[in-house]
């Protein structure tokens, strides 16, 4: 019930490409869907974040897509770029409390 | 600093012994988690502090991790007789307000702890 899957495990694109990563959930409580975006050495930075009343959102060249009856949400990254080679993580969780974590994505974005 | 700092930054410790990490949180966070990160893997929670409220400690996976948070101020996270299981990156994160507001969570660097 509170297991997000997430995937793929790792992700290569070229450069001006489009980069996907997918995540579905089981507990239909949860009521905000953030993605976060992790550099090595560094704590997790809040990239973009959804809640389930809308079914996508925009910010820049990021976008969330979100399925309520699916229970799956993604993250696309148009255009990308090789400063956008990070690990992402998808979450969820209930007002905004405590996060439950995908395993995450290495997304390397070759030049 | 404005944002949340984590001491120390490392830390390489022997089967069996203790360790006390630290957690500055951002001004003015009322809220601030504990998770754990093992290598390649997710963030697993730990522990909730919400102002004065009791805190939620699902997270922990056994009576030997607590957590101690004064106040709205710094939190330490104690791990007794460590394991080498209990080797992880340990990230702190804060946040305004009461839960519901759909605050961020601003994450600090983390402590990596080794255990050998």
């Amino acid at each position: 019930q509170q297991q997000v899957k997430q995937s793929p495990q790792s992700l290569i694109v070229q450069k001006g490409g489009i980069s996907i990563i997918n995540c579905a959930y089981e507990n239909t409580a949860f009521d905000y869907f953030p993605w976060y975006q992790q550099f090595p050495g560094k704590g997790p930075a809040l990239l973009i974040a959804i809640r389930p009343d809308v079914s996508e959102k925009k910010e820049g060249r990021f976008t969330i897509s979100f399925n309520k009856s699916a229970k799956q949400f993604s993250l696309h990254i148009m255009d990308s770029q090789p400063g956008d080679s990070a690990t992402y993580f998808c979450a969820a969780s209930k007002g905004g409390n405590k996060l439950v974590f995908g395993a995450g994505t290495i997304l390397r974005v070759k030049s | 600093g404005a944002g949340v700092s984590q001491s120390p930054s490392n830390k390489v410790t022997e089967k069996g012994k203790d360790v006390e990490l630290r957690c500055d949180p951002i001004s003015g966070h009322t809220a601030l988690y504990w998770y754990r990160q093992r290598l390649g893997q997710g963030l697993e929670f730990l522990i909730y502090f919400q102002g004065n409220s009791a805190p939620d400690k699902s997270g922990l996976p056994s009576d030997r991790f607590s957590a101690e948070r004064t106040g709205e101020s710094v939190s330490t996270l104690t791990i007794q007789r460590t394991q080498q299981e209990d080797s992880a990156v340990y990230l702190c994160a804060s946040r305004p307000g009461l839960a519901g507001a759909w605050n961020e969570q601003f994450f600090g660097p983390g402590t990596r702890l080794t255990v050998l």
